[in-house]
């Protein structure tokens, strides 16, 4: 059975970098769908950060601009956000899913990490 | 534009319908999925493919899709059906859309 769980700092300085890491069992990064990063701020919606395909191929959501970076060890199944000069802003939950292609129609997502709180404050 | 909007916030008793909408040109052209969201949760899906509902799910919830706008249903909406909506699709590409979530109230 898939399982996502995320990890990391609860806690990061302002201008400073943010680095989680979403680990997989149950299933092979290498078989393929798309792996993500969303997150959730206080009192506002859920919102798409990043994507990493098994290949390394990664993008990320342009209202983020660069800051965002997200890699994939396929040796340890599991895979990174690295969130640069975070601010108050970036406060949230963060998840770590899959985005799951079910051979027609769109991507969607099937199976998330509980999430992580992640607060930036000096 | 492919941005997709959703009502705030919906109020009903328990055992009434709420029907929460999702609303946005991408609607039109790719299926939809309505993710319940309850704090200190992952979301679930509860709906995909515009009207499905995957296994697990109670079956007083339904969705359907017409045109721009797609809705969720909750028929006989219960205490424990309390909690944040999202409604979602890919856009043009296949970079994910999420509505800005309606928060249902069963009170």
């Amino acid at each position: 059975q898939l399982h996502l769980q995320e990890s990391g700092p609860g806690l990061v300085k302002p201008s400073e970098t943010l680095s989680l890491t979403c680990d997989v069992s149950g299933f092979s990064l290498t078989r393929g769908h798309y792996w993500d990063w969303v997150r959730l701020p206080p009192g506002k919606g859920l919102e798409w950060v990043g994507t990493v395909h098994h290949t390394g191929s990664n993008y990320n959501n342009p209202s983020l601009k660069s800051r965002v970076s997200i890699s994939v060890d396929t040796s340890r199944n599991r895979f990174s956000l690295k969130f640069n000069y975070v601010s108050a802003e970036d406060t949230a939950f963060y998840y770590c899913a899959r985005r799951y292609y079910p051979g027609s129609g769109t991507y969607y997502y099937d199976a998330w990490g509980p999430g992580i709180m992640v607060t930036v404050s000096s | 534009s492919y941005g997709l909007t959703q009502p705030p916030s919906l109020s009903v008793s328990p055992g009434q319908t709420a029907r929460i909408t999702c609303s946005g040109d991408a609607v039109s052209k790719k299926y939809v999925y309505w993710y319940q969201k309850k704090s200190g949760q992952a979301p679930v899906l509860v709906i995909y493919d515009d009207t499905k509902r995957p296994s697990g799910i109670p079956d007083r919830f339904s969705g359907s899709s017409s045109g721009t706008t797609a809705t969720l249903t909750v028929t006989g909406a219960q205490v424990d059906d309390d909690a944040d909506y999202y409604c979602y699709t890919t856009d043009s590409s296949v970079d994910p859309l999420f509505g800005g979530g309606t928060s249902l109230t069963v009170l």
